[in-house]
């Protein structure tokens, strides 16, 4: 099993349109979550870190499920600029490591 | 204010052959790091540096790949001789604290190596 699950996509959506990513990490001792942001053959960029109690920045909310060790990332009204990999990353045991899923692919479309 | 830079940006050899990849962090960066991600992988982690110590170097794949930071700059990874497999893009990071403490990574653009 991967530490840190999710769909790969892609998920094509039209402008304007509400998405939202789920992903799962095993390890229930994880501290630290974040959403980074992946446009093609560039290097990863943090989006947001995500915290306990969920958060917003804009467009973009994030939210973490402790009991169930899974993470939701929602982007709202999309633009076309949102068109990139989403890599859900966890920080197990407060160390220094990231641990990075695979990645969702978001293609937003006129 | 300049980010992670790398080089070289690709990087094309044989097998059996040598290659040495160079990362610059951020001026101040004490902590650098190294992810590689290969074909149709997620990005796993290599190693760690706090200035020139090796902090963590649990993700090292085997003894081919060697890392060195001399003098708590700029750090550089070998890989010698390269296989097959290890084709893949290297990612270096650094960060002004650490992570664990809530300071971000940044990423530099990669380093995409193709060993034929």
């Amino acid at each position: 099993r991967k530490e840190v699950e999710q769909d790969p996509g892609p998920f094509n959506v039209p402008e304007g349109a509400t998405v939202a990513f789920n992903c799962t990490y095993s390890n229930s001792a994880s501290q630290s979550f974040f959403w980074y942001r992946q446009d093609c053959r560039k290097e990863p960029k943090l989006l947001m870190s995500v915290y306990s109690s969920g958060n917003e920045d804009g467009r973009f909310t994030a939210q973490l499920n402790r009991a169930s060790q899974y993470i939701s990332l929602l982007i709202r009204d999309s633009k076309l600029s949102d068109s990139a990999t989403y890599l859900c990353v966890v920080n197990p045991n407060a160390g220094n490591m990231l641990t990075f899923g695979g990645g969702t692919r978001l293609m937003v479309k006129p | 204010e300049a980010g992670v830079t790398q080089f070289p940006s690709h990087s094309v050899i044989e097998k059996g052959q040598t290659v040495t990849l160079r990362c610059d962090p951020i001026s101040g960066h004490d902590n650098l790091y190294w992810y590689r991600r290969v074909m149709g992988k997620e990005i796993k982690f290599l190693l760690h540096f706090v200035k020139e110590s090796k902090q963590d170097e649990s993700g090292m794949p085997n003894n081919r790949f060697l890392a060195e930071r001399t003098g708590g700059t700029y750090s550089t990874l070998k890989v010698q001789p390269a296989e097959l497999e290890d084709s893949g893009v290297y990612f270096c990071a650094s960060s002004q604290g650490q992570t664990g403490e809530g300071y971000e990574q940044y990423f530099g653009p990669g380093t995409r190596l193709t060993v034929t």
